[in-house]
This record gives structure tokens, C-alpha cells and sequence, in this order.
């Protein structure tokens, strides 16, 4: 089946320093990659949706000069979180848009497992 | 895309059977239904999709009435490892867009 890799799982920074989270479709294409954001005991929260050679869309509120997001090629995707700061501590997940699951009628959303950004 | 509502959290025991159900009144023609698992710090993961009537699959069945404004996910046997929030959503589809999470329902297996 499809699998997203996400990198890395977990990141500890100092505050005013900038992370990067890189999100990789293993075995298939993916033109659209999404971001979202989970702060804990709440659900995920669609940060921008990125699609390859063009520039990402972000949803209202997302601030795109904090949030960088580069998808150079059909199977990477990154975020870089600028000046990090203590309140963008959170749990960050991306999702590529791909072969559909087995039982799937419209397209697959897999998702990667996440990565836990602590900023201290 | 259509709103949803799921019970916030839900118990039971291990070996039953769980049923979650999802409220979509407002489901369009064109949406599907499909449910998602989530493990602290991991990504959601894709258990079943439906349109209507019945759908099952090795995990999961997937109940939808006639009038799709509902649906049920149902859970046989649950473990200990079934403990995880599950998400019902309610759209088109496509690719193109990303998903609008509700809250989740939060089942807490029990021994």
C-alpha cells in the first residue's frame, strides 16, 4: 500500500531557531501534499496544501511567512517553521493524496506518522 | 462538505462489539463516508470508506441507512489495541483537497 515518511518524528529547538520537517511518498507520486497541525486532546487541523512546482495554498489564518512550504518534486514535501516559538509547539502531520486503499472509492489520503515539535 | 457529529468519547470492555455513530445531515449526492484511526503521535490511518448500505472489510464494518444522513462504524471483538480516536468524514474526495477533522470519538477499551 502507499506509505508517507515523515522526518523526523520528533524535534526539540530553541526558541527564534528554524525546524524543517520533510514529508516523502516511498512508493507512489504525489502531486498534492497537505499539512496539518494537532495540538493535543484536539483534532487535526489543515495548516496548507502544497502541490508540486507551484506555490502552496494555506488556510485562513496560517501564516505563510512562518510556515514555509517547498514540494520541489512528486515524492517530497516540506515544512520549515521560521523564528520558532513556544506556542507553535504541536504535533504536525502531512498526507499526500494517492492510490486509493484497498475498499477506497475516491482518491487515498495516507498520512505520515507525524512529527512532535517542542519549542523551548 | 458536510459537517459531522460523533459521540465525544465512548467505553468498553474487551471481546465486544463497538458501535460509533456518526450524524451527516447534510451529505451531499457526491460524498462519501469514510473513518479514520488515530494513536497518540501517530498520522490517522484509513479503516472504511462507504457510500450506502453496508460495507465490511477485515477490520471494520460500515452501516448506512437508506437516507445516509448517518452512519456506523462498527467494531468487532475489540482489544486493548483498539483504543484510539476514530474520525468519521464526510466528502467528495478527489485528491485536490485537504480534510476537515471533527473532534473524534475517543474509545477507551477496557479489559
Amino acid at each position: 500500500g502507499a506509505v508517507v515518511s515523515q522526518h523526523p518524528s520528533r524535534v526539540i529547538c530553541k526558541s527564534g531557531t528554524s525546524v524543517k520537517i520533510e514529508c516523502r511518498s516511498l512508493d507512489f507520486q504525489a502531486t498534492t501534499m497537505f499539512w496539518y497541525r494537532q495540538f493535543p486532546k484536539q483534532s487535526l487541523m489543515l495548516m496548507a496544501t502544497s502541490n508540486e512546482g507551484s506555490k502552496a495554498t494555506y488556510e485562513q489564518g496560517v501564516e505563510k511567512d512562518k510556515f514555509l512550504i517547498n514540494h520541489a518534486s512528486l515524492t517530497l514535501s516540506t515544512l520549515t517553521v521560521t523564528s520558532a516559538h513556544p506556542e507553535d509547539s504541536s504535533f504536525y502531520i502531512c498526507s499526500a493524496s494517492g492510490p486509493k486503499a484497498r475498499g477506497q472509492y475516491n482518491y487515498g489520503y495516507t498520512f505520515g506518522s507525524g512529527t512532535r515539535l517542542t519549542v523551548v | 462538505l458536510a459537517k459531522t457529529t460523533q459521540p465525544i468519547s465512548m467505553d468498553s470492555y474487551e471481546g465486544q462489539e463497538v458501535n460509533i455513530t456518526c450524524s451527516h445531515n447534510n451529505i451531499a449526492t457526491n460524498d462519501y463516508i469514510t473513518w479514520y484511526q488515530q494513536f497518540p503521535s501517530q498520522g490517522p490511518r484509513f479503516i472504511i470508506q462507504g457510500y450506502k448500505t453496508k460495507v465490511t472489510n477485515e477490520v471494520a464494518s460500515l452501516f448506512i441507512p437508506a437516507d445516509r444522513k448517518s452512519s456506523t462504524l462498527s467494531l468487532p471483538r475489540v482489544s486493548l489495541s483498539d483504543t484510539a480516536v476514530y474520525y468519521c468524514l464526510v466528502g467528495p474526495g478527489g485528491g485536490a483537497d485537504g480534510l476537515t477533522f471533527g473532534k473524534g470519538t475517543h474509545l477507551i477499551i477496557q479489559p
